[in-house]
């Protein structure tokens, strides 16, 4: 199947910094990638939908100031995190579309721990 | 509004023994249905969807899925269980007539998988 890759997979930054976390399709292009936070034990909480070369849509109740997203390529979107406070560690996945269509799938990153200390 | 919902937090198999994970959902239109993986601290892989034809449908690792309409239900089967079978396992399905066919998808709580020698 298509390869998603995130960077990196584990970063801890100090409370207040920003942090970025990079989201690649490595064989296919990705016109819409998508990115969420997952707690411990919990489902997946879709926060944005990033399409290349517009502004990403962001889902009720995320700060899109605070959760910036970039998607400046067909197989390259970005996160980041400003201003990470400990209530912002969590484990953040990524995914992209193949294709358009109803037939296409959606493939997910290896996902990037984020701890905040 | 669509929405997914698995209603068992755990399931336990022996291994060898067949296993079934289960799914329903609810949705306006078409459902367009799949099920994830999710191995300890990594990302989502995929297994397998439903968009159209058989209702049985094959996917990776020996699993199958059957969709059955009158039951609105896409449960994940497997005719004999491996311990390394034992995982989070995700039913989702694709938001056609949201979010401006951005096709996102809604998880399912997920189900844990154990399966014990």
């Amino acid at each position: 199947g298509a390869v998603v890759s995130q960077h990196p997979s584990w970063v801890i930054c100090k409370s207040g910094t920003s942090v970025k976390i990079e989201c690649r399709s490595l064989d296919f292009q990705a016109t819409t990638m998508f990115w969420y936070r997952q707690f411990p034990k919990q489902s997946l909480m879709l926060m944005a939908t990033s399409n290349e070369g517009s502004k990403a849509t962001y889902e009720q109740g995320v700060e899109k100031d605070k959760f910036l997203i970039n998607h400046a390529s067909l197989t390259l979107s970005t996160l980041t995190v400003t201003s990470a406070h400990p209530e912002d560690s969590s484990f953040y996945i990524c995914s992209a579309r193949t294709g358009t269509g109803v037939v296409n799938t959606i493939y997910f990153g290896e996902g990037s721990w984020l701890t905040v200390v | 509004a669509q929405s997914v919902a698995q209603p068992e937090d755990q399931v336990n198999v022996a291994e060898g023994n067949p296993l079934t994970v289960k799914c329903t959902y609810s949705v306006s239109g078409n459902p367009y249905l799949f099920w994830y993986v999710q191995y300890p601290n990594r990302g989502l892989q995929f297994l397998l969807k439903y968009i159209t034809g058989d209702n049985l449908v094959k996917g990776s690792y020996g699993f199958e899925a059957e969709f059955n309409k009158s039951q609105t239900s896409f449960h994940l089967k497997k005719p004999s269980a491996l311990v390394s079978d034992s995982a989070l396992y995700f039913c989702a399905v694709r938001d056609e007539f949201l979010s401006g066919g951005y096709n996102k998808l809604i998880f399912g709580a997920g189900t844990r998988l154990a399966v014990h020698p």
